[in-house]
Order: structure tokens, then sequence, then C-alpha cells
């Protein structure tokens, strides 16, 4: 079956630090792969998405940045990270076309 | 612009009873629609689907409905239950479009018990 796992769970992280954020997943070959962010009193939003390796999309401008080096790895990073980025982070594979798994999610706060 | 709205931010109902959760969409080239489940701290795990095809879905307690010519769907539970308390959110996407989905700002039912 297939797993989504991603780390840290929760990250404390002062203004102008450096972030990344992983994101693994097994038991599929070739998923598409996404980064969303669920900030405080809004819903779901789409960050990065990826169909295969070295191959993002990015949906909004912003501080961060993301990479995939393999097939099932996702890394979502930024150089210094502004107070506005704090929030819930998402990943999520999908193979069928409207569908998405997600991750536990990682919870970062910015100070 | 929210091509997917999700105007009532929260939900108290009787356990028992039935829970409607509604959502609105914009974009008329969205052809499938999703509701997911969230609870705290944990990621969003998929609870139902409904093609544009289609009008209604049904699995178990979940229904969803779906109504093109108003952009509206909804998502009705019955009946409700405490373990139902959650935030749930709407989703719509374009068949393929890479599995983009675009997700409402989330719903939290409560269901007392």
């Amino acid at each position: 079956s297939q797993t989504i796992h991603q780390w840290p769970a929760t990250l404390v992280q002062p203004v102008g630090s450096p972030l990344s954020l992983e994101c693994t997943v097994e038991g599929t070959s070739n998923p598409n792969l996404y980064w969303y962010r669920q900030a405080a009193g809004r819903g779901l939003q789409l960050l990065f998405y990826s169909i295969g390796i070295d191959q993002i999309s990015s949906e909004v401008p912003q501080n961060l940045s993301a990479s995939r080096p393999q097939d099932r790895q996702f890394i979502l990073s930024s150089k210094k990270l502004l107070l506005s980025d704090s929030g819930f982070y998402l990943c999520a594979w999908s193979v069928i076309t409207g569908e998405l798994f997600f991750g536990e999610g990682s919870r970062l706060t910015v100070l | 612009d929210q091509q997917v709205k999700q105007n009532s931010p929260s939900l108290s109902v009787q356990e028992g009873r039935i829970s409607i959760l509604n959502c609105d969409y914009t974009n008329s080239m969205f052809d499938y629609f999703l509701w997911y489940k969230k609870y705290p701290a944990e990621g969003p795990t998929f609870l139902i689907s409904i093609s544009s095809i289609k009008d209604k879905n049904e699995d178990g307690r979940f229904t969803v409905f779906l109504n093109k010519s108003a952009k509206h769907l909804s998502l009705h539970i019955v009946p409700s239950q405490p373990g139902d308390s959650a935030v749930y959110f709407c989703a719509a996407s374009v068949t393929g479009a890479n599995s983009k989905l675009t997700f409402g700002k989330g719903i939290t039912l409560s269901v007392r018990p």
C-alpha cells in the first residue's frame, strides 16, 4: 500500500532562518507531488506541484521554493523565513486525476 | 478571487441529526468535486467525491449532491456522530489539470452528544 511521510511535524524558527521540510512517498512510482499550506483562517493553498523529477511548478509567488531530487521525494525550502510563512504545511501525492492523499502535516511557527 | 467558497465557517448539530455542509464554486471549468475531512494537527483525508456527470453520490452515511446550474454542492451526513466533528474542506478540480485541487476555507462541524 502507498504511504506518505513528511517531517518534521513541528518546527519553531526565527525570522530570517532557513527552512527545509521533507516529504517521501512509498509504494507508488512517478506520483504527482504537491505542497499545500493552510494558514490561520484560510483554506488549503497550493504552493507547488511536480509531475516528475526536477519538474516543479509554482502556483503563487512567495518566499519558498521546492525541489524533487528523486521520484518519491519532495522538499520545501526557504533561505530566509518571514513571519507570514507560519502555517500548516501539507505534502500530498496523486496518481489518479482529482484525488489527493495527504501527509500528516508540518506545523511551522516563525517568531 | 476565491473559486471555491464555503461561506459558513462552522456548524453545530445534535448527534443523530443530519449535517448539511454547503459549498459554492465560480469556475465553470470544474468537473470533479471532493470533500475532505481534517482533524486538528493531521492531514486531510478523502471522504467522498462526485463527477460533474452525476448529481448525487452516496457512500454510507455520506451523500454529496451537485447542482451544476447553481454551481453548488453539499455534503449530507446522516445520522451525525460525535466522531464526525472535524473541519470539512470542499475541493474542485478540472480533469486533466494534474490533479490540482482548489480548496475552500473549510467548515468546522461540531456534533453534540
